[in-house]
């Protein structure tokens, strides 16, 4: 089946740990994203790759890093720089439709809570 | 204004009936346009496209009104499944950025 996995489903870490979300996609999707979203909030863009080896920082790229270094893949890293970690993460990817509109397909999330 | 808006409500509708909620975008150049839908807790998924001539999907009709800069989502029948958050995404083609609206949240009473 095609789609888009991320692990873990939940993820507890101390404050001041790197911690590491991975996101990998079957679909030959050449851009990917990654989304972080609070309770009763919208999505915020955090990092997006339009083709591998290329990334470019969103709306809250600050104390998150990424990797592009497979078309299936784009782990992306907590630091212990982000003020408040805790947080719904969400990877998706995107090609051109029929229409040529770009429809984006979502993993399932990572929870992430840091104390 | 924001990029992309939506009356976050929620709205609570009896089963069976017609529901409608819009959003507005500021760009101009904005050029794909979509709703997706999200159940707690879960990924959004995507519901459908909406074209220049709108379109429709079942009980489901979206429509684009480039003039005003707003897309709109009917629900017909409505059923308790449909209870959920509905996102407005709005795609700058040229530089690919993806804007997301905050969402709609729709609770169906039996």
């Amino acid at each position: 089946d095609g789609g888009i996995t991320q692990s873990p489903k939940y993820l507890f870490r101390k404050e001041g740990q790197n911690v590491t979300l991975s996101c990998e996609q079957n679909l030959n999707h050449d851009a990917m994203y990654w989304y972080r979203q609070d309770p009763g909030q919208g999505l915020r863009l955090i990092y997006y790759s339009q083709i591998v080896n290329d990334f470019q920082k969103g709306d809250i790229a600050e104390g998150y890093s990424v990797s592009r270094e497979k078309k299936e893949s784009f782990p992306l890293t907590v630091t212990s720089a982000q003020k408040n970690p805790t947080a719904f993460y969400l990877c998706a990817s995107s090609a051109p439709g029929l229409a040529g509109d770009y429809e984006q397909y979502f993993g399932p999330g990572t929870r992430l809570t840091v104390t | 204004r924001k990029e992309v808006e939506q009356d976050p409500g929620p709205f609570n509708v009896p089963e069976g009936a017609t529901v409608a909620f819009n959003c507005t975008y500021s760009n101009s150049a904005s050029q794909s346009f979509f709703w997706y839908r999200q159940d707690c807790r879960k990924e959004p998924k995507l519901l459908m496209s909406v074209y220049s001539s709108g379109n429709e999907d079942g009980r489901f009709t979206a429509q684009l009104n480039r003039a005003s800069q707003y897309i709109s989502l009917l629900i017909r029948d409505s059923k308790l499944s449909d209870s959920a958050t509905y996102l407005c995404v709005v795609n700058r083609r040229r530089d690919d950025k993806i804007i997301f609206g905050k969402g709609t949240r729709l609770h169906i009473l039996p």
